[in-house]
C-alpha cells in the first residue's frame, strides 16, 4: 500500500519565523511534489523533485524553498512565513509512469496557519 | 498556458440520483486527462486516468470519457450514495510538462441519504 506521511498535522506560525514542512514516502518513487490548497484556486504546484538532490519550480514558488536529501524525503521551507502562505499544503509521490501518466500518491496534508 | 474549467459547487444531491461533474480544457499538447477525488480530511487520490482520446475511464461507478474534439472530460455516476460525499478534481499531464499535473477548482459534491 502507497504511502505518504507529513509532519506537522496542524501548525501555527507566526509572520516572519521560519517554517518546515516535512514529507516521507515509502513508495520508494522517484518523483516528489508539494501542493498548496485553496478556495477557488483548487490545488497548485509549489516545487517538485525528480530524485535525490534535485528541486525544480513549480508554478507558484515564490517564497518557498524544497529539500530532497534522499529518496523518501522532500521538505518545504518557509524562510519567513507571511499570512498568505496560510493553507493546506499537500505532499505527493509520483509512480514515474510514462512523462505525461505519472500517478501521484498524496499525503494526508498539513494545515497552516500564519498569524 | 494548460488549463481545467470545472463544475463550479457545491453540488447537492440525493441518494440514488445521477451525479455529472463537468470538466474542460486547453492545452495545445495531447493530454493525459485525470479524475482524482479528496474525502474530507484526506488527500486527493486518483479515481481513474485516460492517456488516449475517446477512450473511456471508470471506477467505483464513476466514468469518463476523453473528448478530443469538445476538449471535454465529464465525470458521470449513475446513482450516487452518501458515500460519494467528497471533492472531485479534474486535472490533466502533457508530455511537454514532464509528470505535472494541471488542476481544475475541484467540486463538492454533497449526497443526501
Amino acid at each position: 500500500e502507497a504511502a505518504v506521511t507529513q509532519s506537522p498535522r496542524n501548525k501555527v506560525a507566526v509572520t516572519g519565523g521560519k517554517v518546515t514542512l516535512s514529507c516521507n514516502q515509502t513508495n520508494n518513487h522517484n518523483n516528489m511534489y508539494w501542493y498548496r490548497q485553496d478556495t477557488g484556486h483548487g490545488l497548485r504546484l509549489i516545487h517538485y523533485s525528480y530524485g535525490a538532490g534535485s528541486t525544480e519550480k513549480g508554478d507558484i514558488p515564490d517564497g518557498y524553498k524544497a529539500s530532497r536529501p534522499s529518496q523518501e524525503n522532500f521538505s518545504l521551507i518557509l524562510e519567513l512565513a507571511t499570512p498568505s502562505q496560510t493553507s493546506v499544503y499537500f505532499c505527493a509521490s509520483g509512480d514515474g509512469g510514462a512523462r505525461d501518466q505519472d500517478t501521484q500518491y498524496f499525503g494526508p496534508g498539513t494545515r497552516l496557519l500564519v498569524l | 498556458g494548460d488549463s481545467v474549467t470545472q463544475t463550479e459547487g457545491p453540488v447537492t444531491l440525493s441518494e440514488g440520483t445521477s451525479l455529472t461533474v463537468n470538466c474542460s480544457y486547453e492545452t495545445k499538447q495531447y493530454p493525459t486527462l485525470f479524475w482524482y477525488v479528496q474525502y474530507p480530511g484526506e488527500g486527493p487520490q486518483l479515481l481513474f486516468k485516460v492517456p488516449k482520446a475517446n477512450e473511456k475511464g471508470s471506477n467505483r461507478g464513476f466514468e469518463a470519457t476523453y473528448n478530443k474534439e469538445a476538449t471535454s472530460f465529464h465525470l458521470q455516476k449513475a446513482s450516487v450514495q452518501e458515500s460519494d460525499s467528497a471533492v472531485y478534481y479534474c486535472a490533466l499531464a502533457t508530455n511537454s510538462a514532464g509528470n505535472k499535473l494541471t488542476f481544475g477548482i475541484g467540486t463538492r459534491v454533497l449526497v443526501r441519504p
